[in-house]
């Protein structure tokens, strides 16, 4: 079966820390990789998409690591606002597979 | 902007009953699909549909079934709920493309079955 493996957490940082998550995946032949942000009883949102080495949006830098199959998230600065859950997702063809989640509480 | 609504979000249900779960999406995209969440399991997939009236089993499709009559719309149907399926169930719907794309979620229905 194919699984999507994330650390739960919780991650506990402060203020302005940086963070990084990482993610493993089992399938070699996916093509696409997505974060995705989760607030409290929220639908998930995307964050990143990333379909080659990496991908970066200001604080946000995902890295695709092909041949250990795993993807980082890596938050700079973190907010406040950045207090969520996390999930990996890989994806072949249309199937998308997503992983538990990690939690994220930034403290002031 | 992308819309996706779900015609509940928060539904309380009797073992045994019929349940209707509406998604519509306004994005014209192809793909629509029901997810399942549940604490420390993650979003499961149910059903997907690439098209209208085509529909295709997910990782846990049983005690469900889906239709897709319209481009717009996905139905997920309980026909006889269970205790086990009180869940928070969650829409999506992306573009159809060589590679996937981002998947866009409604705001889930939370279900729960007594």
């Amino acid at each position: 079966r194919k699984e999507v493996e994330q650390d739960p957490g919780p991650f506990n940082v402060p203020e302005g820390a940086t963070v990084a998550f990482n993610c493993t995946y089992s399938n070699s032949a996916s093509q696409s990789f997505f974060w995705y942000r989760q607030d409290c009883r929220k639908e998930p949102k995307l964050l990143m998409s990333v379909y080659s080495s990496g991908n970066e949006d200001g604080r946000f830098t995902a890295q695709l690591n092909r041949a250990s199959q795993y993807i980082s998230l890596l938050i700079r600065d973190s907010k406040l606002s950045d207090s969520a859950t996390y999930l990996c997702v890989e994806a072949y063809g249309q199937n998308f597979v997503f992983g538990p989640g990690t939690r994220l509480s930034v403290l002031p | 902007d992308v819309k996706v609504t779900q015609s509940s979000r928060y539904l309380v249900k009797r073992t045994g009953e019929k349940v209707f779960l509406e998604c519509v999406q306004d994005m014209d995209h192809e793909n629509m699909f029901w997810y399942r969440q549940d604490p420390g399991l993650g979003l499961r997939l149910i059903y997907f549909s690439y098209d209208v009236k085509m529909k295709e089993k997910g990782d846990i499709p049983e005690g469900y079934s889906v239709s897709r009559e319209k481009k717009e719309r996905f139905s997920l149907i309980l026909e006889s709920a269970s205790t086990n399926q009180t869940s928070m169930y969650l829409c999506a719907s992306s573009a159809a493309g060589r590679l996937a794309i981002e998947q866009y979620f409604g705001p889930g229905t939370r279900l729960t079955v007594t």
